[in-house]
């Protein structure tokens, strides 16, 4: 089965913790995109990936990092620097920039 | 700059009745336009999009959307609307090099649908 896989479905994290959220995907899509998703807004764009260990800032990227290693992993982390993390994380892929994007079943962080 | 207006952020209709959900656009050019729906506590699932050609674009669930483009719109609409239909929907513009390959998401209309 194709698709995109994001773990954990809820993440929960100490003030000063840094957190890493896990997408994957099975598609063999080039790109791979974050997005942060809080009440009553719409999605914004944390950073995405066109190729392979290459990636761009999107609007929000102060407090978070990122890898792309390989074609199916994106990894997001969390840093104690996001002054305000709790939310829902989406994490999305198309099969090249500027292409329709599929997305993961998100992870809801909430920090204690 | 590329922006993307859904201007009802709560709608509520009685099942059985047709669905009209509003989408307005700020882009120079023609740009790529998306509809998704979400449920609660779920990633985001595409209903239909539109590239180029044909107007009425067709998607998943009985849905439809319109580009005009002289009214900078694509609104979404379903003919008879199904308690299972109630969740939240989000227009996006994007994907075209036009908005530097990235999407533009609207803040969502929450679609409530009593019996």
């Amino acid at each position: 089965d194709g698709g995109i896989t994001q773990s954990p479905k809820y993440l929960f994290r100490k003030e000063g913790q840094n957190v890493t959220l896990s997408c994957e995907q099975n598609l063999n899509h080039d790109a791979m995109y974050w997005y942060r998703q809080d009440p009553g807004q719409g999605l914004r764009l944390i950073y995405y990936s066109q190729i392979v260990n290459d990636f761009q800032k999107g609007d929000i990227a102060e407090g978070y990092s990122v890898s792309r290693e390989k074609k199916e992993s994106f990894p997001l982390t969390v840093t104690s620097a996001q002054k305000n993390p709790t939310a829902f994380y989406l994490c999305a892929s198309s099969p090249r920039s500027g292409g329709t994007q599929y997305f993961g079943p998100g992870t809801r962080l909430t920090v204690l | 700059a590329q922006s993307v207006t859904q201007p009802d952020i709560h709608i509520t209709v009685s099942e059985g009745a047709s669905l009209e959900l509003r989408c307005n656009y700020s882009y120079g050019a023609t740009p790529y336009l998306f509809w998704y729906v979400q449920s609660p506590g779920q990633g985001l699932q595409l209903l239909l999009k539109y590239f180029s050609g044909d107007t009425l674009v067709q998607g998943i669930k009985g849905f439809e959307a319109e580009f005009k483009r002289s009214q900078s719109s694509f609104n979404l609409r379903k003919p008879s609307v199904h308690w299972s239909d109630a969740a939240e929907y989000f227009c996006a513009v994007g994907g075209s090099e036009n908005t530097g390959n990235q999407f533009y998401f609207g803040t969502g209309t929450s679609l409530t649908v009593i019996p």
